[in-house]
This record gives C-alpha cells, structure tokens and sequence, in this order.
C-alpha cells in the first residue's frame, strides 16, 4: 500500500514570497490533514478535509494560509506572502474516515525555511 | 480544550535499559490516547493505542503503555532498549472528531 506522498521535499524561500505544497493521501482515504510543525514543537493541526470540504480549520492563520481539495483527493497548502516564523516542516496525514480513533498515516513533510 | 505535556524532553540510555516516558493530558471527556514515534530521516508512525477496554496497550517493537485514568497519564514504557529505538517519541491525544492534540516529544538517544 502507498503511504502520504508529499512535494517538495524542501523549500527554501525569502519572507514575503509565496509558496505551495502539495499532498497525495492513501488511496480511498476521506479524511486529509495539514499539521505545522516547529522545530522543538509537537505537530499542530491547521486544516482537517472531509472528502473536499472543510471539517476544521480553526488553527490556520486565514489572512496568509489558504488550503484546498477541491477533488476530495490531493491537496495543496498555499501560504502567501510567508513570514519568517512560518519556517517549519509541514506534515499531511490522512484516515480512512473521521473519528477519535481512526489512525493517523503521516507523510514525509515538507521542510519549509524562510529567510 | 485539550492539551498534552510530555516532561522529558531529551533522555539517553545505555542498551538494555528500562525505558520510560512520560506523558500527561488534560481534556475533560472521553479520550483517545496514542505515542507516536518518528525514526531518523523517517516519517511519523503509529506506535500504539488505547480507545478503551484494558488500559495496557501493548504495540510495535515491545514497546507498551498504561492509561492511568485518575492520573490523566498515558506513560510510554519498554524493558529492554536498542540502539535502534533512537528516535523521537510523540504522545497525542484526540478528545473529540479526530482532531489530534500532540506533545512536544521527545528525543531518545539510546547508547551502545
């Protein structure tokens, strides 16, 4: 079974500058996250999909962070213009459905570095 | 609101030691606990949980984990460590849909 495919990898650029993201969960997974995750921080949600519409999006800084998934598969997470405090690794992760204890697949992230 | 505190920060231990982390939550209903761990170079993996039923959860790699519900803990526990077991540890907790509440983990460094 294929995990969480995401790209780039890396990304390195200047503050105010935009940047994209992108996320290919598991096949047949209805439900779709993006996590933050700061160096010496636990990953933190910013935006919870289910199928293409939105479940949660409480954590993400709306005036520069956007998201979709429009097809209820892959994603893409837009930041514009970046600021230097945005410099983290973002994770995707999807489940086979919604619910407390649906497991969590986790892709490799992207390392985002704004200077 | 839902939080979760994981204390150690850095451990280091010697092969074949006892390990254990702790992690503590506070959520006021029912809860989902889980550890995730994050290999070197790898991505985050799931490495036990607890729903309900008996509050010792046994997962991958011998690693186990004790849901102390009257101590809001969900302690990380493994007899005998590896090198191989170098990693950082993450505890999370979901209090409610599916939304995770993480930790901020911790590094294990294990020595020959």
């Amino acid at each position: 079974e294929a995990g969480v495919a995401q790209s780039p990898r890396y990304k390195i650029i200047e503050k105010r500058q935009s940047v994209a993201f992108w996320c290919n969960p598991i096949s047949g997974h209805a439900t779709l996250y993006w996590y933050q995750q700061i160096l010496g921080q636990g990953p933190k949600l910013l935006i919870q999909f289910q199928n293409n519409g939105v479940v949660d999006d409480s954590q993400l800084p709306k005036d520069r962070f956007s998201a979709e998934r429009l097809k209820g598969v892959d994603s893409t997470l837009k930041i514009q213009p970046a600021k230097l405090e945005d410099s983290a690794v973002y994770l995707c992760a999807s489940s086979l459905v919604a619910g407390g204890h649906n497991e969590q697949f986790f892709g490799p992230g992207t390392r985002l570095t704004v200077l | 609101a839902q939080s979760v505190s994981q204390h150690n920060h850095h451990v280091i231990l010697s092969e074949a030691a006892s390990l254990e982390l702790g992690c503590n939550y506070s959520y006021g209903g029912t809860v989902n606990l889980f550890w995730y761990v994050q290999y070197p170079g790898q991505h985050l993996q799931l490495l036990l949980k607890y729903f309900s039923g008996d509050p010792l959860v046994k997962g991958i790699k011998g690693f186990e984990a004790e849901f102390i519900k009257s101590k809001f803990s969900f302690n990380l526990r493994k007899p005998s460590v590896q090198w191989s077991d170098t990693a950082e540890y993450f505890c999370a907790l979901s209090g409610g849909g599916n939304k995770l509440t993480f930790g901020t983990g911790t590094q294990l460094k294990v020595e020959l």
